[in-house]
Parts: C-alpha cells; structure tokens; sequence
C-alpha cells in the first residue's frame, strides 16, 4: 500500500528562520514520482517540485531546498530565510499509477 | 491567471438536488482529475481521465458521476448528496503518457468549488 506521512500538522516561525517540513513515504513500487505542492489561503495547489526515484540528487531553487533520501523514504522540504509569503498549507505527494497525498503541513511565518 | 477554471466557486445545495461542476483547462493537457479536500483530511483522488480512458475509482459513491467530453473539458455530475460531501472539489490537468494512468507529470489545479450540502 502506498502512503504519505507528513508528521507535522502545523508550524508557526518567525520571518527569517529556516524551517524544515517532513515527508516520509511508503511504496513497494521501485519507480514512483515525488512532489511538493503549496497550498495558499487562495486554495490553488502550485507545483512546487518533481522527484523520481532513480534521482536522488539535491534540489535547490532560490530559498527552497529538498532533500530526498530513499535510504529513508524520506523527502523533506527547507525554506531558507522564510517570508510571511511562505504562508501556506504544503503537501507531498507520491505518484506511479496512484496519487496520494499526505494530509498536508499549515506553515505560518509571523514578521 | 490560472490554466485550469473551475466554476462555479461556490455551490450550496440541498441534499436532493442535483447541479454539476465544471473543469476547463487551456493547458493542452490530456489527463484532468477530480480531488476532494475534506477538512484535516488529505486530499482524496476521485477519478481520472488519461488519453480518454477513465480510471475506475470504487471508493467514490456513486452518487458521484463525472464526465469527460474531451481532453479540455472535466465535470462531476451530483445527486442526492449528503452533509458529508461538503468540501472543497478541485480538479487537476497534467500530461500522461500511457492510458489509464496517473500522470507522473505535474499537476496544475484549479482554484476549486467549495460545496455546501444542506
């Protein structure tokens, strides 16, 4: 069965700090599709990033860093520097003939 | 300005009615979805359609029907629904590369329908 744990239900930073949200997946399959998805107060999920399993290499796009290690199912997402605008609800995802989602991590950054 | 337009925004309706949801995305996608986002809940994948083949999904009730008149266009058809279906429903596009699939691609989403069932 596949699964997505995102064990943090709410973080709350002031502006400035990195934060890291946990991603922790289960699948029997050996190629499956990773993702990170951010969720403004609007409601629209943005497409924040892609991993398949063969890449296991680091990612990093401005303040945002991912970090995918399938020695421990895990690809955890880092903001450096974070800004009010990180505000947001983020899930991780995994695909290959089904797509779930984990239930989700409610970042709030105070200035 | 979002690629995928859900309508309408916000929908309340009786438990005995019946209205219907529409996706229209402009991205020249050929795979839509239909999600559920249900208060403190993950998001719940509802249905599929890839390269024109709908993916059974046998946990949605069938009080839910959705209907995919072409890869640009997605709608869930309601009736009698029940309080519980109150949620936000979102629809996706992406590129697939093989029927019936879910799509490895990135999904792009609506901004949703918020349900109310009275």
């Amino acid at each position: 069965a596949q699964k997505v744990t995102q064990a943090q239900t709410e973080i709350s930073v002031v502006e400035k700090e990195d934060v890291t949200l946990d991603c922790v997946y289960e699948t029997r399959d050996t190629t499956y599709y990773l993702f990170w998805y951010k969720q403004p107060p609007s409601g629209e999920l943005v497409f924040l990033i892609r991993r398949n399993s063969f890449d296991e290499q680091n990612e990093i796009s401005g303040r945002y860093s991912w970090n995918f290690q399938k020695s421990t199912s895990s690809f955890n997402f880092t903001i450096t520097a974070s800004q009010v605008v990180d505000s947001a609800v983020y899930f991780c995802a995994l695909a290959n003939n089904d797509m779930r989602f984990g239930a989700g991590t409610r970042l709030t950054v105070k200035p | 300005e979002t690629g995928v337009t859900q309508t309408p925004r916000h929908l309340v309706m009786g438990m005995t009615n019946k209205k219907s949801l529409k996706c229209e995305q402009h991205l020249g996608h050929n795979a839509m979805y239909w999600y559920k986002q249900s208060a403190k809940k993950p998001l719940e994948l509802m249905f599929v359609y890839s390269l024109e083949e709908r993916v059974e999904n046998n946990s949605v009730p069938s009080r839910f029907s959705p209907e995919c008149p072409n890869s640009s266009h997605l709608f869930l058809h309601l009736h009698t629904l029940q309080p519980e279906d109150s949620a936000l429903y979102l629809c996706a596009s992406s590129q697939a590369h093989h029927p019936g699939g879910v799509g490895n691609q990135p999904q792009h989403f609506g901004d949703g329908t918020r349900l109310s069932i009275l």
